[in-house]
């Protein structure tokens, strides 16, 4: 299968701070990259879907102003989570669709960020 | 209603059973689903997909897709207690790979 990375997979900072995650698409072209935010025992909660050169599209409710994603190039999409607040302490998961990493529209799925605001 | 729907569970089994997840969903236009595992702590993993009515088998998983009913469940074999994770259904309508995910099975297998 397809592989995508993230990296830090841990980060901590003091409130006020901004964050930088970053995703990589490692052996794949990846056209489409999703942020997904997920709290403890919750369920997957789609952020935002950004496309390579364009404007990342965000679900309602999500503050584009705070949460800047960059997608430009066909192999990496950098999420930054600005102003960080200890509300913001979530695990940040992104994955990726691409033309020749998923046929049938599967998403491979990062490892994950966990990011803790003090 | 939702748009995908499982039973949050716990599903229990013992080891060596088989376990049973079932997902309906909603929107009669999707074309391709996905079974994902996740550990506790971890980000999901592709396990099964499946676009065709009818079963699909690797290994100890066999996904089971029936449109008509918008019905997809996946079984798993003699479940061991390395199986125990939370198990995420999804659906795509083949448009731009934006799948729409449940909420997750966590099942538990006993030793």
């Amino acid at each position: 299968g397809a592989v995508v990375s993230q990296h830090p997979s841990r980060v901590i900072c003091k409130s006020g701070t901004s964050v930088k995650i970053e995703c990589r698409s490692l052996d794949f072209q990846a056209t489409t990259m999703f942020w997904y935010r997920q709290f403890p025992k919750q369920s997957l909660m789609l952020m935002a879907t950004s496309n390579e050169g364009s404007k990342a599209t965000y679900e309602q409710g999500v503050e584009k102003d705070k949460f800047l994603i960059n997608h430009a190039s066909l192999t990496l999409s950098t999420l930054t989570v600005t102003s960080a607040h200890p509300e913001d302490s979530s695990f940040y998961i992104c994955s990726a669709h691409g033309t020749s990493g998923g046929f049938y529209n599967e998403q491979f799925f990062g490892p994950g960020t966990r990011l803790t605001v003090l | 209603q939702k748009e995908v729907e499982q039973n949050s569970g716990p599903l229990s089994v013992p080891e060596g059973a088989i376990a049973s997840l079932n997902c309906t969903y909603s929107d009669r236009g999707s074309q391709s689903f996905f079974w994902y595992r996740q550990y506790s702590g971890k980000s999901p993993e592709l396990i099964m997909f499946i676009y065709s009515n009818g079963d699909k088998e690797d290994g100890r998983f066999t996904a089971q897709l029936n449109k008509a009913s918008q019905y997809v469940s996946l079984l798993i074999r003699d479940s061991q207690p390395s199986d125990s994770a939370t198990y995420l259904c999804a659906v795509n309508r083949g448009d731009a790979g934006k799948s729409t995910f449940g909420d997750g099975t966590t099942l538990t297998v006993k030793p």
